[in-house]
């Protein structure tokens, strides 16, 4: 079966620095997709980066960035630039390519942005 | 692009009545929707899987007959609650897949069920 750990339950950081969220998963699929989301205190979930396993290359999405460990199984997310609004609960997810197209949740981080 | 509204995004009703929650895909075609119920502090947890046209698929440990799907066009998917009580009492979140090979889920606001 797939899982996906997130291991830091709550995570802080002053405005303007940089954290990582870690995220490692655990498949026997060679290709699949993982994504982190955001769920601010609204409650939207919302799409902050994707990566293609059979992509080598890290994804960056302006000051948001993996590390993808296709073989160490990790997918850590990196926010540069810390702002009060990156403040949320970030999931990592993973989907496999069976067709299912069912995402496996981790149980999330909370992140806060200290002024 | 890829906007998901829910309908309505707050609601309290008594016990015993029955809620609908409405998932509407507005720019683009949702071959397949997901329903997901999150409680506080906690992760989602996948309730169904709505394709359109078709019989939901539920996860186990879903009531059927409580949670009732239906996915009658291709950008409306519909979560009846039905004989709420408080133990229902949750925040109900749509998602919708638009196929491809993106593989990405785009979610509706959430609805905020509270049964009295």
């Amino acid at each position: 079966a797939q899982t996906v750990t997130q291991s830091q339950p709550e995570m802080s950081v002053q405005e303007a620095e940089t954290v990582t969220l870690s995220c490692t998963y655990d498949t026997s699929e060679n290709n699949y997709y993982l994504f982190w989301y955001k769920q601010p205190p609204s409650r939207q979930m919302i799409l902050v980066i994707r990566q293609e396993a059979y992509k080598q290359q890290n994804a960056t999405e302006n000051r948001f960035s993996v590390n993808f460990q296709k073989a160490a199984k990790s997918f850590s997310l990196k926010i540069s630039d810390s702002q009060l609004g990156d403040t949320a609960m970030y999931f990592c997810a993973f989907i496999g390519t069976s067709g299912t197209y069912k995402y496996i949740f981790g149980t999330g981080t909370r992140l806060k942005v200290l002024a | 692009g890829a906007v998901v509204s829910q309908h309505p995004s707050r609601v309290i009703c008594k016990s015993g009545t029955s809620v609908k929650i409405e998932c509407r895909s507005l720019d683009f075609q949702a071959t397949t929707m997901f329903w997901y119920r999150q409680f506080p502090k906690q992760s989602l947890m996948l309730m169904a899987t709505s394709n359109e046209g078709s019989k939901a698929t539920y996860e186990q440990g879903v009531e059927k007959d409580k949670f009732l799907i239906n996915h009658a066009s291709l950008t409306l998917s519909t979560l009846t609650v039905t004989s709420a009580h408080p133990e229902d009492s949750s925040f109900y979140i749509c998602s919708a897949y638009s196929g491809g090979t993106t593989d990405t889920q785009y979610f509706g606001p959430g609805t905020r069920l509270t049964v009295l």
